[in-house]
């Protein structure tokens, strides 16, 4: 059986501070690890993935995320928010091998102060 | 290539009516993936359908929730004689293999 983890269900900053989203999973097998972002009254978008290869995977607006085997952990980093960063972040993992149905985390919701 | 289009982006039903939510995946994509939400939690699986075909329907509730995909046309999740209870946003997402899965903006049912 596959879990996820997301320890904080919010997490308050300021503009411009760095930022970490926690995320740590369970499985017994290879996983992949994603990260989504909803805005609200809308669907979730994919911010990023780690499918294979490099465990540091980026997307295009600045967030960053590094897969740990050992910690079973997938974190979602950024060195600086915006206001408009302000979202609910999920964390999903999938196992290799079984249905492919991704677990998806409680989320967590970042709010950006100016 | 328009993304994941749900329809209709609001519902509203009274108690014993039936909810029909519609999902058009990617093109090009032949795995679909029904979620709920409710308010303050995650995203449930509901069920994963392929054309014609359910795949995986473990997460759907066994008395009045249906879902098909069929050969032409969107997947369509049916709830029929609904509650207050069935009151969530709806998501629909795609997938083009069984991996990353990209998601519509969503269905959000209100039932009165």
């Amino acid at each position: 059986a596959q879990s996820v983890t997301q320890l904080d269900s919010q997490v308050p900053v300021f503009e411009e501070a760095p930022v970490e989203l926690r995320c740590n999973y369970s499985s017994s097998v290879s996983v992949y690890l994603f990260w989504y972002v909803q805005y609200p009254n809308q669907g979730l978008q994919l911010l990023l993935k780690y499918l294979s290869g490099s465990t540091l995977v980026e997307s295009i607006n600045g967030f960053e995320a590094e897969f740990n085997k050992s910690q079973t952990s997938f974190h979602l980093r950024k060195p600086s928010v915006h206001i408009s960063d302000t979202a609910e972040y999920f964390c999903a993992v999938i196992s290799h091998g079984g249905s492919y149905i991704p677990t998806f985390g409680r989320g967590t919701s970042l709010i950006v102060h100016p | 290539n328009a993304g994941v289009m749900q329809n209709p982006r609001h519902l509203v039903r009274r108690r014993g009516q039936e909810a029909r939510l519609r999902c058009s995946p990617m093109k090009g994509h032949s795995h679909v993936y029904w979620y709920r939400q409710l308010p303050e939690e995650g995203l449930k699986f509901m069920v994963y359908l392929q054309k014609e075909n359910i795949i995986d329907e473990s997460g759907m509730p066994k008395e009045r929730f249906s879902a098909e995909f069929p050969k032409e046309g969107p997947s369509i999740l049916r709830i029929q004689q609904v509650v207050r209870g069935d009151s969530a946003a709806y998501f629909c997402a795609s997938s083009p293999e069984q991996d990353t899965q990209y998601f519509g903006p969503g269905t959000r049912l209100t039932v009165l």
